[in-house]
């Protein structure tokens, strides 16, 4: 059964730092993984998609990669910004199956 | 940009009660899921939909819960007797399928609380 885990829980860094969330999986069979924000009481908006076959992903000011022989995944956040604090979701899409499993998360608050 | 939608963004019931959440996906994507989350825990897959037919479930998706699309627009999750555990965000996904076309897609949540 995949498990899907991210340390730290929390996370608080002033502004202007570039920081790391860390994502890891115990079964490296995935098809892709898909890094999300949640805002308090929001829904989840997707960050990045990484498919199996790639190494990492960017947008802006996010760059997600990807070791899946190593079951991990990191989402590096450039020059944060207040705007950034919300929870981090990474979650993960086996071969064979439709669902997605997802990590605990990490609550990012940036410090003004 | 489309978006997936979601109603009610609240909803308070008495235990027993049966509850229909409604969801409204992305226009032209062709599979559909149900993902809920209690407070404070992970985000858990319930469902996947596609082709008119149930394609994946949980084992928390028991015979208390239902899912339909009642026609080309709607996709609806009907939990027929409400327990309190029940209680939690209900997301609403959808993703349109095909080549590089894999992101889910997700709605604001249905927050439920079962009294």
């Amino acid at each position: 059964k995949q498990e899907v885990t991210q340390i730290p829980a929390a996370l608080s860094v002033p502004e202007g730092e570039n920081l790391v969330l860390n994502c890891s999986f115990t079964d490296s069979a995935i098809y892709n993984l898909q890094w999300f924000r949640q805002d308090p009481g929001k829904g989840l908006t997707s960050l990045l998609l990484i498919q199996s076959s790639q190494r990492e992903q960017t947008s802006g000011r996010l760059n997600a990669s990807l070791d899946k022989s190593s079951g991990r995944s990191t989402l590096y956040i450039a020059a944060s910004q207040p705007g950034d604090s919300a929870t981090y979701l990474c979650a993960v899409k086996g071969f064979g199956n439709e669902k997605l499993t997802f990590g605990t998360g990490t609550r990012l608050t940036i410090i003004p | 940009e489309p978006e997936v939608t979601q109603t009610p963004s609240h909803q308070v019931t008495q235990m027993g009660q049966e509850v229909i959440l409604r969801c409204v996906p992305i226009s032209n994507h062709l599979y559909f899921y149900w993902y809920r989350q209690i407070l404070g825990q992970k985000v858990e897959f319930l469902v996947s939909f596609y082709n008119n037919e149930i394609s994946e479930k949980s084992e928390i998706f028991d015979d208390q819960f239902s899912v339909e699309r009642p026609d080309g627009s709607n996709f609806t999750l009907k939990i027929r007797s409400t327990k309190l555990e029940d209680s939690a965000m209900y997301f609403c996904a959808s993703l349109a399928g095909g080549l590089y076309q894999e992101t889910q897609y997700f709605g604001p949540g249905t927050r439920l609380l079962v009294l």
